[in-house]
């Protein structure tokens, strides 16, 4: 599985943006960018997921790099709810190996500061 | 839809004992999965189910055992406890739609402590 690199740690101040960065530099081309977070206590849940073109929902947009080779997730305006786990993590679209399974690595834990 | 409900919420176990860990869901999806994370890690997959009656081992899954009889269910089996599977444990479903598995619902997790 294609591995994924985030910062242990960020900060952000409140209704600031914050920009999220993952490197995956062995990213195959059929491989999906997902994202997920985990708050405080509480299982993961779904951000957002891309495989070429930026996204964008009514959480987060992610913008990937042309060449696919990193990723960053955008929170418009951090609130003290986004405080979390970020994880970033490839999943295989196709074939096989297409099972949904998610190997998650440590993530980003983001600060939000009133 | 309650989605991925996980009984119990909370559970301690002396070493030897077993238990079943029981994860449901109710949005018809063919894909289960198990989960553990242990204290400030990231999760790791120890089981996971692509349909009823097919299940196959993840990253981690020496001293558990699954089985998949019906859709909805997927329960966790551990066989006598250690005390490193202390942890928390998750249970996830994932629909497939148009060839695609994208997102997964995550339950609230099940807290195991071996004592």
């Amino acid at each position: 599985d294609a591995k994924t690199t985030q910062p242990n740690s960020m900060e952000s101040n409140e209704e600031e943006p914050v920009h999220l960065p993952c490197n995956h530099s062995t990213i195959s081309g059929t491989d999906y960018i997902h994202w997920y977070r985990q708050l405080p206590s509480q299982g993961p849940e779904y951000v957002i997921h891309g495989l070429t073109s930026n996204v964008n929902n009514r959480m987060a947009s992610l913008a990937i790099a042309e060449d696919r080779k990193s990723s960053t997730l955008i929170l418009h305006r951090a609130t003290l709810r986004d405080a979390a786990v970020y994880y970033c993590i490839l999943s295989p679209t196709f074939g096989s190996s297409n099972t949904g399974k998610l190997i998650f690595g440590q993530g980003t834990t983001l600060q939000v500061k009133p | 839809n309650a989605g991925v409900t996980q009984t119990p919420k909370f559970r301690i176990l002396k070493i030897g004992q077993s238990m079943t860990l029981q994860c449901t869901q109710d949005m018809n999806h063919n894909y289960m999965y198990w989960y553990r994370q242990d204290p400030g890690m990231g999760l790791k997959l120890i089981y996971y189910s692509v349909g009823a009656g097919i299940t196959d081992k993840g990253e981690v899954p020496n001293g558990y055992n699954v089985s998949r009889s019906t859709t909805e269910d997927f329960p966790l089996r551990l066989e006598l406890a250690a005390p490193s599977q202390t942890s928390v444990y998750f249970c996830a479903s994932s629909p497939r739609t148009g060839g695609l598995i994208t997102e997964a619902f995550f339950g609230q997790g099940t807290r195991l402590t071996v004592v």
